[in-house]
């Protein structure tokens, strides 16, 4: 079936450098990609998503770049702060359908 | 503050007992779900709803059951038919089904022994 992944179980970032978090997906039929933030005993939380007829988007110090030629979405995190440790989740969603999450990254920053 | 609750956060329950897990979220969202996460893995969904008196299954709904017989309320009853229970429980709402950004709570910790 369709899937999810990413290509990093772990990555260790020092602490003001930036971070680049990288997911691979297989259905490119879904509409918007999703990226949550999941910190230790808590549930996931929102942080960005990206519609399918974009290639990047940007928030508050973080971006989200889409190629679709490669099936490949990235989340990058600007100035890491010990705060930004955590599980971080690529998702997608195909309208109507339910939202298919990958199996995580663990950020962890150096202070 | 608006918001979705589960309770409670640990759960301790005996093989062969049937448990439910309560979710609420006072967000006015239509749409509620319930994901499984196991230790170092993604996000399963369990079921689905879109409306009050509406589920779907997900991906691993067998041993699982649910009601919506509220709009605010979704709990999920884990059966003895689950045959491997023991799991992070995660309840999320959002506006709709299709709305990418979903509000979850801070999940429920079964353990059974």
């Amino acid at each position: 079936g369709e899937s999810v992944g990413l290509h990093l179980p772990t990555l260790s970032v020092q602490e003001g450098d930036n971070s680049i978090i990288n997911c691979a997906y297989s259905n490119s039929a879904s509409d918007y990609f999703i990226w949550y933030k999941q910190e230790s005993g808590k549930g996931p939380q929102f942080i960005i998503d990206i519609r399918s007829n974009m290639d990047k988007r940007q928030g508050q110090r973080v971006t989200v770049l889409l190629n679709k030629t490669v099936k490949h979405l990235s989340l990058q995190i600007a100035a890491t702060q010990p705060g930004d440790s955590a599980v971080y989740f690529c998702a997608e969603s195909g309208g109507y359908q339910k939202v298919t999450f990958g199996t995580g990254t663990k950020l962890q920053v150096i202070p | 503050d608006g918001g979705i609750t589960q309770s409670p956060k640990y759960l301790f329950r005996k093989e062969g007992q049937n448990v439910t897990l309560s979710c609420e979220q006072n967000l006015n969202h239509d749409a509620m779900y319930w994901y499984r996460q196991d230790p170092g893995q993604g996000l399963r969904l369990i079921y689905y709803s879109q409306i009050v008196n509406d589920f779907q299954k997900g991906d691993i709904a067998e041993g699982y059951s649910v009601s919506r017989e509220k709009k605010e309320s979704f709990p999920l009853t884990v059966t003895s038919a689950q045959k491997n229970p023991t799991a992070f429980y995660l309840c999320a709402s959002s506006r709709a089904v299709m709305n990418t950004e979903a509000f979850f709570g801070q999940g429920t910790r079964l353990t059974v022994v």
